[in-house]
């Protein structure tokens, strides 16, 4: 059972154009929704997170959306650059206390000069 | 401050041979995550340990892997009796607490022949 479901598989974006990628989950119990990046021979490192009691949270240039009613939350790269090509995983995390982590399987993002 | 610490990075075993991978938390970490992606898999939760404590095995397979985080040194990811299977990239994060948004290290990639 896939607990945290991402799409799309991979994505290929135009340098300075929007880079949207999608994750839906099943659990009510998840309380924590993070986003890593993942270069290739790096381990996963934080790049934005979002609790349940906010809609939409923004860093720079990167916009978490989140839909509590749907399930469903969503990255958002604005004006994105070649060196944002990357693997992207979004997460859930559900237990108070310590936070083991459910991922999804991975968008590889290409931005294309 | 030097990140989240593994080693070895690459490490080649045959089958039936015993894997050891270490993981030295940041400075001031004592808790510590292991995760395993396979290819074009997102990362999953295998163990998390404190200091001489094993938390939550839950992703861990009953055979074969057993996990430690001694009062001194590393924490070792131990797999008995490799099998090709087992190949795969380990990733070990670790957090000062009990919180989210924990760091991730680059990794220990497993292949067995």
């Amino acid at each position: 059972q896939q607990q945290v479901k991402q799409s799309p598989q991979s994505l290929i974006v135009q340098k300075g154009g929007i880079s949207i990628i999608n994750c839906a989950y099943e659990n009510t119990a998840f309380d924590y929704f993070p986003w890593y990046q993942q270069f290739p021979g790096k381990g996963p490192a934080l790049l934005i997170a979002i609790r349940p009691d906010v809609s939409e949270k923004k860093e720079g240039r990167f916009t978490i959306s989140f839909n509590k009613s749907a399930k469903q939350f969503s990255l958002h790269i604005m004006d994105s650059q070649p060196g944002d090509s990357a693997t992207y995983f979004c997460a859930a995390s559900k237990k108070e206390g310590y936070s083991t982590l459910t991922f999804g399987k991975g968008t590889m993002l290409l931005v294309s000069p | 401050n030097a990140g989240v610490m593994q080693n070895p990075r690459h490490l080649v075993r045959r089958r039936g041979q015993e894997a050891r991978l270490r993981c030295s938390p940041m400075k001031g970490h004592s808790h510590v995550y292991w995760y395993r992606q396979l290819p074009e898999e997102g990362l999953k939760f295998m163990v998390y340990l404190q200091k001489e404590n094993i938390i939550d095995e839950s992703g861990m397979p009953k055979e074969r892997f057993s996990a430690e985080f001694p009062k001194e040194g590393p924490s070792i990811l131990r797999i008995q009796q490799v099998v090709r299977g087992d190949s795969a990239a380990y990733f070990c994060a670790s957090s000062p607490a009990e919180t989210y948004g924990y760091t991730f290290g680059s990794g220990t990639r497993l292949t067995v022949v």
